[in-house]
Protein backbone atom coordinates (compact mmCIF):
# COMPACT_ATOMS: atom_id res chain seq x y z
CA UNK A 1 0.00 0.00 0.00
CA UNK A 2 1.07 3.34 -0.76
CA UNK A 3 2.11 5.48 2.57
CA UNK A 4 1.25 9.11 2.31
CA UNK A 5 2.23 11.32 -0.56
CA UNK A 6 2.81 15.14 -0.98
CA UNK A 7 3.09 17.45 -3.52
CA UNK A 8 5.05 19.19 -4.53
CA UNK A 9 8.25 17.69 -3.39
CA UNK A 10 10.46 21.62 -3.27
CA UNK A 11 8.81 25.10 -3.88
CA UNK A 12 10.78 28.39 -4.02
CA UNK A 13 8.31 31.28 -3.52
CA UNK A 14 8.96 34.95 -2.44
CA UNK A 15 7.91 37.35 0.60
CA UNK A 16 4.28 37.97 0.45
CA UNK A 17 3.32 35.18 -1.74
CA UNK A 18 0.96 32.58 -1.03
CA UNK A 19 1.28 28.78 -1.50
CA UNK A 20 -1.17 25.65 -1.39
CA UNK A 21 0.82 22.25 -0.16
CA UNK A 22 -1.08 19.02 -0.87
CA UNK A 23 -1.35 15.50 0.98
CA UNK A 24 -2.94 12.48 0.09
CA UNK A 25 -3.07 10.03 3.75
CA UNK A 26 -2.82 6.29 3.57
CA UNK A 27 -5.72 4.41 2.49
CA UNK A 28 -8.28 4.08 4.57
CA UNK A 29 -6.99 7.28 7.19
CA UNK A 30 -9.69 9.74 7.76
CA UNK A 31 -7.17 12.23 9.75
CA UNK A 32 -4.67 14.57 8.18
CA UNK A 33 -2.14 16.77 10.87
CA UNK A 34 0.37 19.10 9.18
CA UNK A 35 3.44 19.87 11.13
CA UNK A 36 6.15 22.69 9.83
CA UNK A 37 9.75 21.52 10.75
CA UNK A 38 12.57 24.51 10.83
CA UNK A 39 16.05 23.13 10.04
CA UNK A 40 17.18 21.53 12.92
CA UNK A 41 14.72 21.63 15.32
CA UNK A 42 12.04 19.20 15.66
CA UNK A 43 8.64 19.56 14.39
CA UNK A 44 6.07 22.05 15.31
CA UNK A 45 2.23 20.83 14.99
CA UNK A 46 0.21 23.32 12.99
CA UNK A 47 -3.23 21.37 12.66
CA UNK A 48 -5.15 18.32 12.68
CA UNK A 49 -8.29 17.74 10.57
CA UNK A 50 -10.58 14.48 11.10
CA UNK A 51 -13.76 13.56 8.51
CA UNK A 52 -13.16 17.52 6.97
CA UNK A 53 -13.57 19.03 10.37
CA UNK A 54 -10.58 20.87 12.30
CA UNK A 55 -9.76 18.87 15.56
CA UNK A 56 -7.04 20.89 16.53
CA UNK A 57 -4.88 23.49 15.99
CA UNK A 58 -1.14 24.95 17.04
CA UNK A 59 0.12 28.11 17.83
CA UNK A 60 0.16 29.41 14.17
CA UNK A 61 -1.03 32.40 12.95
CA UNK A 62 -3.88 32.72 11.24
CA UNK A 63 -1.63 33.09 7.69
CA UNK A 64 -1.85 29.43 7.80
CA UNK A 65 -4.97 27.45 6.99
CA UNK A 66 -5.67 24.31 5.81
CA UNK A 67 -9.09 21.77 4.55
CA UNK A 68 -9.33 18.39 4.02
CA UNK A 69 -11.40 16.92 1.05
CA UNK A 70 -14.26 14.30 1.24
CA UNK A 71 -11.65 11.87 0.04
CA UNK A 72 -9.93 12.88 2.81
CA UNK A 73 -7.08 14.54 1.02
CA UNK A 74 -5.58 17.98 2.44
CA UNK A 75 -4.23 21.26 1.30
CA UNK A 76 -2.20 23.71 3.87
CA UNK A 77 -2.26 27.19 2.59
CA UNK A 78 0.24 30.10 3.73
CA UNK A 79 -0.48 33.24 2.74
CA UNK A 80 1.71 36.23 3.03
CA UNK A 81 4.67 34.04 3.01
CA UNK A 82 7.96 35.43 5.69
CA UNK A 83 11.31 34.20 5.29
CA UNK A 84 10.81 32.11 8.71
CA UNK A 85 8.13 30.74 6.74
CA UNK A 86 11.23 28.53 5.27
CA UNK A 87 10.67 24.72 6.31
CA UNK A 88 9.83 21.58 5.66
CA UNK A 89 6.44 21.28 5.82
CA UNK A 90 4.98 17.43 6.72
CA UNK A 91 2.07 15.81 6.50
CA UNK A 92 0.85 12.64 8.80
CA UNK A 93 -2.27 10.31 8.20
CA UNK A 94 -4.01 8.52 11.18
CA UNK A 95 -6.89 5.70 10.94
CA UNK A 96 -8.91 8.07 13.88
CA UNK A 97 -7.62 11.00 16.02
CA UNK A 98 -6.54 10.70 19.93
CA UNK A 99 -4.20 8.35 20.39
CA UNK A 100 -4.06 6.69 17.18
CA UNK A 101 -0.18 6.26 15.28
CA UNK A 102 0.61 9.23 13.22
CA UNK A 103 2.36 8.16 9.70
CA UNK A 104 4.47 11.13 8.11
CA UNK A 105 5.00 11.47 4.02
CA UNK A 106 8.19 13.16 2.72
CA UNK A 107 7.04 16.83 3.47
CA UNK A 108 7.66 19.65 1.17
CA UNK A 109 10.69 21.67 1.49
CA UNK A 110 9.38 25.12 1.00
CA UNK A 111 12.22 28.18 0.55
CA UNK A 112 10.63 31.52 0.84
CA UNK A 113 13.22 34.23 -0.59
CA UNK B 1 0.64 19.71 29.56
CA UNK B 2 2.60 17.07 28.06
CA UNK B 3 6.24 17.73 26.50
CA UNK B 4 9.36 15.53 25.92
CA UNK B 5 12.82 16.27 26.48
CA UNK B 6 16.24 14.86 24.41
CA UNK B 7 19.31 14.91 26.14
CA UNK B 8 22.05 15.38 24.19
CA UNK B 9 21.63 17.67 20.56
CA UNK B 10 24.47 14.52 18.94
CA UNK B 11 25.13 11.53 20.19
CA UNK B 12 28.43 9.64 18.14
CA UNK B 13 29.05 5.89 18.09
CA UNK B 14 30.98 3.68 16.78
CA UNK B 15 30.28 0.69 14.96
CA UNK B 16 28.97 -2.40 16.83
CA UNK B 17 28.87 -0.40 20.20
CA UNK B 18 25.65 0.40 21.97
CA UNK B 19 23.40 3.15 21.32
CA UNK B 20 21.51 4.91 23.50
CA UNK B 21 19.42 7.94 23.35
CA UNK B 22 17.93 9.72 26.02
CA UNK B 23 14.38 11.38 26.51
CA UNK B 24 12.82 12.48 29.44
CA UNK B 25 8.78 13.10 29.51
CA UNK B 26 6.35 15.29 31.37
CA UNK B 27 2.70 14.85 31.39
CA UNK B 28 -0.01 14.88 33.97
CA UNK B 29 -1.74 11.97 32.31
CA UNK B 30 0.06 8.40 31.22
CA UNK B 31 1.62 9.48 28.08
CA UNK B 32 1.70 7.86 24.74
CA UNK B 33 5.26 7.90 23.79
CA UNK B 34 7.19 7.35 20.38
CA UNK B 35 10.55 7.41 18.54
CA UNK B 36 10.83 8.54 14.94
CA UNK B 37 13.51 8.34 12.76
CA UNK B 38 14.33 10.81 10.01
CA UNK B 39 17.14 10.41 7.80
CA UNK B 40 18.52 13.53 5.48
CA UNK B 41 15.49 14.92 2.77
CA UNK B 42 13.41 12.68 4.40
CA UNK B 43 10.16 12.28 6.30
CA UNK B 44 9.57 10.39 9.98
CA UNK B 45 9.36 7.04 10.30
CA UNK B 46 8.10 5.17 12.88
CA UNK B 47 10.81 3.04 15.37
CA UNK B 48 8.06 2.04 18.00
CA UNK B 49 5.64 3.46 20.37
CA UNK B 50 4.56 3.14 23.81
CA UNK B 51 0.84 2.74 24.65
CA UNK B 52 1.14 1.24 28.18
CA UNK B 53 0.74 -2.34 27.17
CA UNK B 54 4.31 -3.50 28.01
CA UNK B 55 7.21 -1.04 29.33
CA UNK B 56 9.77 -2.44 27.62
CA UNK B 57 8.98 -1.99 23.75
CA UNK B 58 10.32 -3.52 20.67
CA UNK B 59 10.79 -1.61 17.45
CA UNK B 60 12.23 -1.88 14.06
CA UNK B 61 15.79 -2.43 13.12
CA UNK B 62 17.07 -3.65 16.20
CA UNK B 63 15.81 -0.81 18.57
CA UNK B 64 13.64 -0.93 21.83
CA UNK B 65 12.58 1.49 24.53
CA UNK B 66 11.63 1.00 28.22
CA UNK B 67 9.08 3.17 29.78
CA UNK B 68 10.24 4.04 33.33
CA UNK B 69 7.62 5.73 35.38
CA UNK B 70 9.91 6.54 38.27
CA UNK B 71 12.40 8.13 35.88
CA UNK B 72 9.97 9.82 33.83
CA UNK B 73 12.21 8.99 30.89
CA UNK B 74 11.97 6.66 27.85
CA UNK B 75 15.19 6.32 26.33
CA UNK B 76 16.10 4.63 22.83
CA UNK B 77 18.04 1.44 22.46
CA UNK B 78 20.19 -0.71 20.29
CA UNK B 79 22.75 -3.24 21.24
CA UNK B 80 25.03 -3.06 18.40
CA UNK B 81 25.13 0.33 16.29
CA UNK B 82 25.41 -0.25 11.79
CA UNK B 83 26.67 2.75 9.73
CA UNK B 84 22.99 2.60 8.33
CA UNK B 85 21.94 3.92 11.82
CA UNK B 86 23.27 7.24 11.42
CA UNK B 87 19.85 9.99 11.13
CA UNK B 88 17.91 12.17 13.14
CA UNK B 89 16.14 10.81 16.49
CA UNK B 90 12.66 12.42 17.72
CA UNK B 91 11.26 11.55 20.66
CA UNK B 92 7.45 12.68 20.64
CA UNK B 93 4.49 12.01 22.59
CA UNK B 94 1.09 12.60 21.99
CA UNK B 95 -0.46 16.34 23.29
CA UNK B 96 -3.84 16.91 24.51
CA UNK B 97 -4.89 18.99 21.47
CA UNK B 98 -4.94 15.42 19.36
CA UNK B 99 -1.11 16.69 18.23
CA UNK B 100 2.13 14.89 18.43
CA UNK B 101 4.95 17.28 20.98
CA UNK B 102 8.46 16.65 19.80
CA UNK B 103 11.80 17.10 21.46
CA UNK B 104 14.59 18.55 19.25
CA UNK B 105 15.94 15.94 18.22
CA UNK B 106 19.23 13.72 18.57
CA UNK B 107 21.83 13.09 15.54
CA UNK B 108 23.51 10.14 15.87
CA UNK B 109 26.70 9.43 13.82
CA UNK B 110 28.08 6.09 13.65
CA UNK B 111 31.67 5.96 12.87
CA UNK B 112 33.29 2.70 11.25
Amino acid sequence: DAGVTQSPTHLIKTRGQHVTLRCSPISGHKSVSWYQQVLGQGPQFIFQYYEKEERGRGNFPDRFSARQFPNYSSELNVNALLLGDSALYLCASSLLVGTDTQYFGPGTRLTVL
Amino acid sequence: AQSVTQLGSHVSVSEGALVLLRCNYSSSVPPYLFWYVQYPNQGLQLLLKYTSAATLVKGINGFEAEFKKSETSFHLTKPSAHMSDAAEYFCAVRGDNNDMRFGAGTRLTVKP
